[in-house]
């Protein structure tokens, strides 16, 4: 499909363990994002990638997030020693350019449980 | 820091009705402006944006929205809902040094048939 694609759609670990997130961004996409999205609440955003560089991991909630894209497409979201309040839904996003006003288009999203 | 604000987290609507939802933004410099929508099992997808120009926005399936830049708002309408419009209505905004979005909580819109 052309759309964003996010594996695996649901991932259940155990409080402590490391998860790997993916994200396949369009094809030809420059801006990649993660955000986060809590149970009844709106995305937050995470981080932000230009091609291969990441320009902007404000949003990372602490040291046990880290993100990667190392090639410039496919970009990995890894939450190191899982925790039950990272339990949400992991939004990858992609946008053609960067530039505030572009489209960015949502992945289906990644529900992550924490036991 | 923006901030986002929906005023109505649920909605309930009979179809033909007239909606409105209402979103209001904090930023005093140049904005970007969008509504996404989330159908049941489906993922985020843009309904229209704004960014310059004309403040009435069109958007598809019918909703448009107008921003007000002395009010910071930035209201969905549709002049008659459909059962089909059943969703997750999100607001958000960015900022023209910027390219991270930044959401309200969103407002679930459930039209009756």
């Amino acid at each position: 499909g052309a759309g964003v694609s996010q594996s695996p759609r649901y991932k259940v670990a155990k409080r402590g363990q490391d998860v790997a997130l993916r994200c396949d961004p369009i094809s030809g996409h420059v801006s990649l994002f993660w955000y986060q999205q809590a149970l009844g609440q709106g995305p937050e955003f995470l981080t932000y990638f230009q091609n291969e560089a990441q320009l902007d991991k404000s949003g990372l909630p602490s040291d046990r997030f880290f993100a990667e894209r190392p090639e410039g497409s496919v970009s990995t979201l890894k939450i190191q020693r899982t925790q039950q309040e990272d339990s949400a839904v992991y939004l990858c996003a992609s946008s053609v350019r960067t530039g505030g006003y572009n489209e960015q288009f949502f992945g289906p999203g990644t529900r992550l449980t924490v036991l | 820091a923006q901030s986002v604000s929906q005023h109505n987290h649920h909605v309930i609507l009979s179809e033909a009705a007239s909606l409105e939802l209402g979103c209001n933004y904090s930023y005093g410099g140049t904005v970007n402006l969008f509504w996404y929508v989330q159908y049941p099992g489906q993922h985020l997808q843009l309904l229209l944006k704004y960014f310059s120009g004309d403040p009435l926005v069109k958007g598809i399936k019918g909703f448009e929205a107008e921003f007000i830049k002395s009010k910071f708002s930035f209201n969905l309408r549709k002049p008659s809902v459909q059962w089909s419009d059943t969703a997750e209505y999100f607001c958000a905004v960015n900022t023209e040094y910027g390219n991270k979005l930044v959401f309200g909580a969103g407002t679930i819109l459930r039209v009756k048939s």
